[in-house]
């Protein structure tokens, strides 16, 4: 069993902020790592898979890179809106335990 | 939005007695998952299927059983319900398995076991 670690647990920003939250993994065969966004009595949506070293991924607002020898993943929001608020997931999965292993996750709350 | 259902979506039940989730997908994917949700410990793998008929344990397998007799249906069953698996359940399907594919969620159970 991985041992995925997010932090911070939560955070509050003011719209229009921009903010990034932090997901380590054990970098021993590592294999993928993913993103989820889980809204409040939604269920968790994909943001993006990751697997090679240096990725950087985007979508819209939304960015992530990837550090795999040092086992650690970026997530960015820029320009924090009230609809980004949300609990934010990783995953990782790696060639040993052959499933992915989430973390405590990143509640992020965004101020009008 | 993927075509998964959970059924039921709420569930009390008494301590010992058994319970069955199912989880149904019209996706035709052939990996399905079941997670348990609990404060402080994020989403747990507790089984999954790779194929009809084909399962194996996740991270928190004991106490629950599963089958997949049909590509489209993954049930749960908790033989002899206790009250630490007062849990919200989720199902979850990908096209492919090994960690490249991304997963896709259902709308989850809230179990609550009395």
């Amino acid at each position: 069993i991985l041992n995925v670690e997010q932090s911070p647990q939560s955070l509050h920003v003011q719209e229009g902020d921009s903010t990034n939250f932090t997901c380590s993994f054990p970098s021993s065969n590592f294999y993928a790592l993913h993103w989820y966004r889980w809204e409040t009595a939604k269920s968790p949506e994909a943001l993006f898979v990751m697997t090679l070293n240096g990725d950087e991924k985007k979508k819209g607002r939304i960015s992530a890179t990837l550090n795999t020898k040092e086992g650690y993943s970026y997530l960015y929001i820029k320009g924090s809106q009230p609809e980004d608020s949300a609990t934010y997931l990783c995953a990782s999965y790696n060639n040993a335990g052959n499933m992915l292993t989430f973390g405590g996750g990143t509640r992020l709350m965004v101020k009008p | 939005d993927a075509g998964i259902t959970q059924s039921p979506r709420h569930k009390v039940t008494e301590t010992g007695t058994p319970v069955t989730l199912r989880c149904h997908q019209t996706e035709n994917h052939r990996y399905m998952y079941w997670y348990r949700q609990d404060p402080g410990h994020g989403l747990r793998l507790i089984h999954y299927s790779y194929g009809v008929k084909d399962t194996d344990k996740g991270e928190v397998s004991d106490g629950y059983s599963v089958s997949r007799s049909k590509t489209e249906d993954f049930l749960l069953t908790l033989e002899s319900a206790t009250s630490s698996q007062t849990s919200v359940y989720f199902c979850a399907i990908s096209e492919s398995g090994g960690g490249r594919a991304e997963q896709y969620f259902g709308p989850g159970t809230r179990l609550t076991v009395t």
